[in-house]
């Protein structure tokens, strides 16, 4: 199975100031149909996730954008240019790319304001 | 406008069985890809299963065996029958539509005597 690790697994930031997540794969998630299928999501407290990034770095309609995802292979991005307070959450990774058998979530990064 | 809305949950029994319910609107249901997530409360997400537009199916090792997701495309829904419960299957379980664009709010399942 692909393990999927996210670091830091805690991030305090000051509001206004940037926040970069990293998440590592087991294994490559370039698919055979040559897309990496790795996506970011955010979930609020109280909420239901919501996808901000698909395929490494395409955003989701409605996501600001100072979101951001890049990488390539096994080794991916998030970014937010400058923390807002309404983007306190959990924020995990996701590989689509050995779906099916299966789809493999990060442990998640809880980003909470300094 | 998607919307995905769960049903079902409630508290079981170890051993027990429950339906999941999932009633899809706002695209064209028959042509996606449907999943269930799980989250214990204050836990990561766990994916449980998927059900292809063919009606190909996918299970998580932890819950193969037990569960089983099927769909109804003339009803716009998608189900997981959930039989010899445990309590670590006690969580929210949501579903989700395609690359999981889309989620619903969710549904609590508690297996607990």
């Amino acid at each position: 199975d692909v393990v999927m690790t996210q670091s830091p697994l805690s991030l305090p930031v000051t509001l206004g100031q940037p926040a970069s997540i990293s998440c590592r794969s087991s294994q490559s998630l370039v698919h055979s149909d040559g897309d990496t299928y790795l996506n970011w999501f955010q979930q609020r407290p109280g909420q239901s996730p919501r996808r901000l990034i698909y395929k490494v770095s395409n955003r989701d309609s409605g996501v600001p954008d100072r979101f951001s995802g890049s990488g390539s292979g096994t080794d991916f991005t998030l970014k937010i240019s400058r923390v807002e307070a309404e983007d306190v959450g959990i924020y995990y990774c996701m590989q689509g790319a050995h779906w099916p058998p299966s789809i493999t979530f990060g442990q998640g990064t809880r980003l909470e304001i300094k | 406008e998607v919307q995905l809305v769960e049903s079902g949950g409630g508290l079981v029994q170890p051993g027990g069985s429950l339906r999941l319910s999932c009633a899809a609107s706002g695209f064209s249901f028959s042509n996606f890809n449907m999943h269930w997530v799980r989250q214990v409360t204050g836990k990561g997400l766990e994916w449980v299963s998927s059900i292809g537009s063919g009606a190909d199916t996918y299970y998580a090792d932890s819950v193969k065996g037990r569960f089983t997701i099927s769909r109804e495309n003339a009803k716009n829904s998608f189900y997981l029958e959930m039989n010899n419960l445990r309590a670590e299957d006690t969580a929210v379980y949501h579903c989700a539509r395609g690359w999981l664009a889309d989620w619903g709010q969710g549904t609590l399942v508690t297996v607990s005597s």
